[in-house]
């Protein structure tokens, strides 16, 4: 089984609906994050968590917000979807502070109508 | 941050070696030089890191330079599976990059059979 996993793995929704992307992991991981991946480019962190108490923002958190319901699930919601938010969402866990390797879910695609 | 350089794309043959090239000249001392890769339709997959010296894991070398303001990721036999797009990336332990993965664009790499 996967270590992280993402739920839906693909999903359309049109503009204004309110859209919840959820992530699990279990590789014990405190720290956990979500980044978008548009075509053509890298990915861009919208929010991380390093501990169930502890949450930030990211580079492009406008439009998203998340929760941590426990150490092993971190959820992506996105209030009122746009079509700009059509984009690759990646979730991501990490233990080891400082030297940070990543570990990646395979991916939610979201296409906002 | 400091931030990487590289080539938007490279070619290789199978069973070559290839070198894959990242300048990062304003790298300071606390900064960890991270490699990711990514393959089609995937998450990103951590490949390999290093602080000051040359490390080797079963996926690949990390060659730094002895003044770290750049690296070259070794990927020593090259095969079809290795076709993806190579990132590299600092992480600062201790700055406000902490914990925090900023992906460029990286490097297309396509391997010829």
């Amino acid at each position: 089984d996967a270590d992280v996993t993402q739920t839906p793995r693909n999903r359309i929704t049109k503009t204004g609906k309110r859209i919840m992307l959820e992530c699990s992991q279990t590789k014990g991981h405190d720290r956990m994050y979500w980044y978008r991946q548009d075509p053509g480019l890298g990915l861009r962190l919208i929010y991380y968590s390093f501990d169930v108490k502890d949450i930030n923002k990211g580079e492009i958190s406008d439009g998203y917000s998340v929760s941590r319901q426990a150490q092993a699930k971190f959820s992506l919601s996105l209030e009122s979807a746009i079509p700009n938010q059509t984009a690759l969402y990646f979730c991501a866990t990490s233990d080891l502070p400082g030297e940070e390797t990543q570990y990646f879910g395979p991916g939610t695609r979201l296409l906002v109508l | 941050d400091a931030k990487t350089t590289q080539p938007n794309s490279m070619e290789s043959n199978e069973e070559e070696p290839v070198h894959l090239p990242c300048n990062h000249s304003t790298i300071s001392g606390t900064d960890y030089i991270h490699w990711y890769r990514q393959l089609p339709s995937q998450g990103p997959e951590y490949v390999i890191h290093g602080l000051t010296s040359n490390v080797n894991n079963r996926m690949a070398s990390l060659a730094i330079a002895e003044d770290r303001k750049s690296s070259t990721l070794i990927l020593h036999r090259a095969t079809l599976r290795d076709a993806a797009v190579y990132y590299c990336i600092l992480i600062n332990a201790g700055g406000t990059s902490y914990g925090k993965l900023t992906f460029g664009q990286g490097t297309i790499l396509t391997v010829h059979p």
